[in-house]
This record gives structure tokens, sequence and C-alpha cells, in this order.
């Protein structure tokens, strides 16, 4: 059964720390990772990666994927209080059923 | 453009009534779904469709009809509400499955007593 599975689920950092957020994904026809943030409304996209190895940065947050141990990690440097959120990871199936298997998410807090 | 709209935003049933979530996107997206989302089990899929006239089920289907006549419109239909539908429902359509991000619209809220 296709599965993704995100570490830790909660973190509790201050401004200015650099985090690493984990997604960790079993999914049959592997097509594509997607990250999220999701504040108190609907998620937001961050990334999508497709490529091992190829780093997509925006601003203070970057992502990599690695496709033969199959995860990928989200980077968080120098955070503020509005990274605050939740941050989804999702693996999309292309096979017969074409969806995203989403994992529960990574609670993130930046406190002041 | 719009993006991907939701109506109601918020919404009170009793139990056994029906009712009909509507979801709407201008962005020519060949590919709709539905999700529902609770405190601690994440997004589940509830159904999807990859173009007009085409849908299938996702992980929790049970309680809930859609349908895709056209490309813009993806409707979600609970046909008799019972307390365990209560959650928060988003809609999403991606250009192409899985090569393009899935764009969320904005939630339903509903509560079913």
């Amino acid at each position: 059964e296709d599965k993704v599975v995100q570490s830790p689920l909660s973190l509790v950092v201050h401004e200015g720390d650099t985090v690493t957020l984990n997604c960790s994904y079993e999914v049959t026809n592997f097509r594509s990772l997607l990250w999220y943030k999701q504040e108190k409304k609907a998620p937001t996209f961050l990334f999508m990666l497709t490529s091992s190895g190829i780093e997509k940065k925006s601003g203070r947050l970057s992502s990599i994927l690695d496709k033969k141990e199959l995860f990928s990690i989200l980077n968080i440097t120098a955070t503020q209080t509005g990274d605050s959120a939740v941050y989804l990871c999702a693996a999309f199936n292309a096979g017969n059923n074409r969806k995203l298997i989403w994992g529960l998410g990574t609670s993130l807090a930046v406190n002041p | 453009n719009a993006g991907v709209t939701q109506t109601p935003k918020f919404q009170v049933l009793k139990t056994g009534q029906s009712m009909t979530l509507q979801c709407a996107q201008d962005m020519n997206h060949e590919y709709m779904s539905w999700y529902r989302q609770d405190p601690g089990m994440g997004l589940r899929l509830i159904h999807y469709s990859v173009g007009a006239g085409i849908t299938d089920q996702g992980e929790v289907p049970n309680g809930y009809n859609v349908s895709r006549s056209t490309t813009e419109d993806f409707p979600l239909r609970l046909l008799s509400a019972a307390p365990s539908q209560t959650s928060v429902y988003f809609c999403a359509s991606s250009y192409e499955a899985g090569r393009y991000e899935q764009y969320f619209g904005p939630g339903t809220r509903l509560t079913v007593t």
C-alpha cells in the first residue's frame, strides 16, 4: 500500500534557527513529490520535485529529492514567526489510480 | 482569473439531510479532486476526476457522490449527512495530474449535528 511518512510530527524552534523537515515515501508508479505549507486555511504550493539531486530553492526555503533512498527534505533557514505552519508532503502515483498520497504533516512553531 | 472557488464557506446540516458542495475552476484544468481534512488524519481523497465525464473513487468515497459534466465544475454531493462527515472539505485542481501543482480552493467547513 502506498504511504508517505513525515517526521517529525511537530517541532518548536526559535527565530533564526534552521530546520529540516523529512518526508519518506513508498509509492508505486512514482512521478513527483510536492511540498505544501498550510496555515489556518487551504494548503499553498511550495515545491514540486521530480528528479533526484536537483535542489529547488525559493528564498529561505529549499528542497531536494532522493529517488534511490525514497525521501525528500525541506530546509528552512533563518526561520521567522511567519514560517509557523503545517508543512505537508505528498507523492504522486501515476498508475491507473492517478492520485496524490499525503503525509500527515509536520507542525512547525517558530517562537520569537 | 478566480482560481478554484468553493461554496459555501460554512454549512451546518442535520443528520440525514443532503446537500451539494460546489467547486469551480477557471484555469482549464483537467484534473480535479475532493479532499476532507480532519485533525490528526491529514488530507484524505474522497473522489477525483481526470477530465469531463470521468470520475473515480479515492480512499474515503462512502456517503459521497460526484459528477463532472464540464471541465470547470466538480460538485460533491452528500447523500444523507452523518456526524462522521463533519470536516473541512477542500477541492483542488491541476493542469495535468502529477506534472503540475494542485491548486486548492478555500475550503468548506461542514458541521453535521
